[in-house]
């Protein structure tokens, strides 16, 4: 239940194209969802993040897509960019959990040229 | 700047040892947490704290321990009790008690066990 899980794992776009990650979870009172970027060495950070009162949420070339009936949620990158390429974890929490986050596992986004 | 340093950036350790990895925020935020990363395995979390001088058990907390005697810190010991401590280990700060909203995380120490 308190499980999200997030694929792929890993994924291969070309410059230009659009990136899709996905994430699942079963406690339905969750009422935040984020998404954290991390990029080698470093520690991850805020990328954007959602309330299930709206169904997307963009921001320049990102858009979280969330579907509540699904219980799922994914991150739209388009026109991807090499400097894109990084380990992008999904989360979700619930009210009164006293911001306690529960991550995915991670896909590492790589991006050609 | 604002933000969390965490210290030391590259840590070894002998089996059996102790080790302690610093911790501090000048965000002025209330919580602050441990996560320890693992290849494919997502962020699991260790300890959290919301105020000075309490703080809660996480999911992986088995081996470890903390301390919050001042706001702006909060460091985290690896016991020898921890039987896997080798790990990438990151602490973060959020604004507050019963709040969701944004971690905002350190650059991490890596922690390796010869």
């Amino acid at each position: 239940q308190q499980q999200v899980k997030q694929s792929p794992q890993s994924l291969i776009v070309q410059k230009g194209g659009i990136s899709i990650i996905n994430c699942a979870y079963e406690n339905t009172a969750f009422d935040y969802f984020p998404w954290y970027q991390q990029f080698p060495g470093k520690g991850p950070a805020l990328l954007i993040a959602i309330r299930p009162d709206v169904s997307e949420k963009k921001e320049g070339r990102f858009t979280i897509s969330f579907n509540k009936s699904a219980k799922q949620f994914s991150l739209h990158i388009m026109d991807s960019q090499p400097g894109d390429s990084a380990t992008y974890f999904c989360a979700a929490s619930r009210e009164g959990s006293q911001g306690n986050l529960i991550f995915g596992k991670g896909t590492k986004l790589s991006v050609k040229p | 700047d604002g933000g969390i340093t965490q210290s030391p950036k590259y840590l070894f350790r002998k089996e059996g040892q102790n080790v302690t990895l610093s911790c501090e925020q000048n965000l002025n935020h209330d919580a602050m947490y441990w996560y320890r990363q693992d290849p494919g395995q997502g962020l699991r979390l260790i300890y959290y704290s919301q105020i000075v001088n309490d703080f809660q058990k996480g999911d992986i907390a088995e081996g470890y321990s903390v301390s919050r005697e001042k706001k702006e810190s909060f460091p985290l010991t690896v016991t020898s009790a921890q039987k896997n401590p080798t790990a990438f280990y990151l602490c973060a700060s959020s604004l507050g008690t019963g709040e969701t909203g944004e971690l905002f995380f350190g650059e991490g120490s890596r922690l390796t066990v010869l």
